[in-house]
């Protein structure tokens, strides 16, 4: 069974710019999970997503947007891009909504901000 | 999430077994223990979880105490390749997202 994969692996832009990230979960799984992980802040949630909707959203500013489609693939878009915004974006995916589910994670995209 | 206590690091010699504690004396009745592990520039990997009961498969065995407030996650022989930073997670999982910690980090010594 193929894991979370994540596109792209690697990505450079510069300040001001707009990036999407594209997931694509583990096959059945409905849930998708996006999370941030800095050298300073460690890993940090960032949105979960379920059934296409936005079921929770962790401490960031509106730049950090995301939405899924109709078959559970997700993407994340962050505007007006800030040199912080380097890091690397992983993507996690589980069966259902509760706890009793784990989440599995992709190997994430890195994002290098000049 | 309720907040976790882990060491930071952690030796184990090849072939033993690595026993991870955590501390996680505020867990609520509904929060569950997780337990993923991270190789340098690879995603999380889950490794197991339990509500209350140990549970065991072929990665790891969970032991949970009794009242919940702490648990140790145990690498049977453990190999060079666990050498990896492992974190221990308390919390409702799915829309709550998870919180991570800093971790373990475990070197296994040849």
């Amino acid at each position: 069974k193929a894991g979370v994969t994540q596109t792209p692996r690697y990505l450079i832009k510069t300040r001001g710019q707009q990036v999407t990230l594209s997931c694509s979960p583990i096959s059945g799984h409905r849930s998708v999970s996006w999370y941030q992980q800095t050298p300073g802040q460690g890993l940090q949630f960032l949105f979960e997503y379920f059934s296409e909707t936005q079921r929770n959203k962790g401490n960031f500013p509106g730049r950090f947007s995301g939405r899924q489609f109709s078959n559970s693939r997700s993407e994340m878009n962050v505007s007006t891009l800030e040199l912080g915004d380097s890091a690397l974006y992983l993507c996690a995916s589980s069966l259902g909504t509760g706890g009793r589910q784990p989440q599995h994670f992709g190997d994430g995209t890195r994002l290098s901000i000049l | 999430d309720a907040k976790t206590t882990q060491p930071p690091s952690m030796d184990c010699a090849e072939g033993r077994a690595a026993n991870l504690p955590c501390n996680h004396s505020t867990i609520s009745g509904n929060e569950y223990v997780y337990w993923y592990r991270q190789i340098h520039s690879q995603g999380p990997q889950y490794i197991i979880h339990g509500l209350k009961n140990n549970e065991t498969n072929e990665m790891a065995s969970l032991i949970i105490t009794e009242d919940r407030k702490s648990s140790t996650l145990i690498l049977p022989h453990a190999t060079l390749r666990d050498t990896a930073v492992y974190y221990c997670i308390a919390g409702r999982g799915g829309a709550d997202g998870l919180t991570f910690g800093k971790g373990t980090h475990l070197i296994i010594q040849p």
